[in-house]
This record gives C-alpha cells, structure tokens and sequence, in this order.
C-alpha cells in the first residue's frame, strides 16, 4: 500500500526537552510537507521540501528544525525553543511540489499528536 | 485579512440534508481548489479538487468554484453519519504553496 506513515501517534515532551517526529511515505513524491493544526487556527505550515537536501520555512518556523536526506523521509524536531508546541502535527506530501498541476495535490498522513507535560 | 475565510459552524443537520459548505478568498492567483475531509485525530484526505471555475460531482458529493465572486463550495446529497467529520478548503496558485481555511465541523445526526 502506498501511503504517508507518522510516528508516533501520541508524544509527550518534558519542557526544556528536543523530539523529533517521523514522517515516511512510498508515494515517490518529491515535495514534503510539516504543518501545525490547532483549534480555530487551521493548518499553517512549519517547513517544506521539494527536493532531497533541500528545504524552506514556511509560515511558523521558529523552533522546529528538519532534515531532508531521502526522498521519502522528513523528520521534524520540536525544539525547547519552541514555546507553545503542544498541537496535532501533520506531514504531507505531493508529486513535485513546484506548481500547481493538480499532480501536487497533497496527502496527508495519520497526524502525531504532541503535549507537553 | 486572510488568504482564506471559512465558517467553522459547528454544524448540525438531519440524516438525508443537503449540506452546504463554503469558503471565500481573496487572492485572484488561486487556481486549483480541494476539500478535504477530516475526521477527528486523524489526517485530512483529499475528498474533491476542481481547476479554475465551475462545477464538479462525484457520487453524492458536488464541488463548485465561482472566481468571479472568489468563493467555492461543496454540496453533500442525502447526507449520512459517516459524513460526520471536518472539512477543510484548501487553495493554490502557480506557487507551491496551500492555503487552508479552518475548517468546518459537520455532524449529521440519525
């Protein structure tokens, strides 16, 4: 099955600690993508990344910090710098990411819902 | 003023209702247009997308795009509890960019 895998489903982070969150997928994407979603606020973008080795912020990344070494993976690291991070963390993926040919419709995985204690 | 508006409701609607979700936005670069639908704790699945104006029907589910008046909608036909989710707009232009609206929470009720 083809798809986008998060783990892990629930976190739990102790103040002044760093957790990195999985993102994998085998849809042969180029593009992915980390979003925060909180209540009312809808999805804003952390980070995204069209290319291996290659990454951009998007709208709240101060605190988060990602990596990119292959194709179907993109870690995201929660840092002690990052005030508020308790919120549900979806990764997503599209075919290229560089326009908007409806081939870069993105997908989402299952979301890791992070609390910190 | 944001890139996109939705009514987050919640709302509430008899088993069989047509249902009526909405968003508008403000930026006239926005071409592609999707729904998605998410129930709770999990991720959004891409549920209808349409280019540019006009209308698009997929079982029980119709999506339509007005540019001229910067709003989009989707139309839910005999609705069902299992249609008893989020359901988010999203929005993009030649960029690589989505915008999202804040969803709107739907429960149908037996």
């Amino acid at each position: 099955d083809g798809g986008i895998t998060q783990s892990p489903k629930y976190l739990f982070r102790k103040e002044g600690q760093n957790v990195t969150l999985s993102c994998e997928q085998n849809l042969n994407h180029d593009a992915m993508y980390w979003y925060r979603q909180d209540p009312g606020q809808g999805l804003r973008l952390i980070y995204y990344s069209q290319i291996v080795n290659d990454f951009q912020k998007g709208d709240i990344a101060e605190g988060y910090s990602v990596s990119r070494e292959k194709k179907e993976s993109f870690p995201l690291t929660v840092t002690s710098a990052q005030k508020n991070p308790t919120a549900f963390y979806l990764c997503a993926s599209s075919l290229t990411g560089t326009s908007g040919d409806f081939t870069d419709t993105q997908y989402f995985g299952p979301g890791t819902r992070l609390t910190v204690l | 003023q944001k890139e996109v508006e939705q009514d987050p409701g919640p709302l509430s609607v008899p088993e069989g209702a047509i249902v009526s979700l909405n968003c508008t936005y403000s930026n006239s670069a926005f071409q592609y247009f999707m729904w998605y639908r998410q129930y709770s704790r999990k991720g959004p699945e891409l549920l209808m997308y349409t280019y540019s104006s006009g209308n698009k029907e997929d079982g029980r589910f119709t999506a339509q795009v007005d540019k001229s008046s910067k709003y989009i909608s989707l139309f839910i036909r005999d609705s069902q509890p299992s249609d008893s989710a989020t359901y988010l707009c999203a929005m993009s232009g030649t960029g690589n960019q989505f915008y999202f609206g804040t969803g709107t929470s739907l429960t149908v009720i037996p």
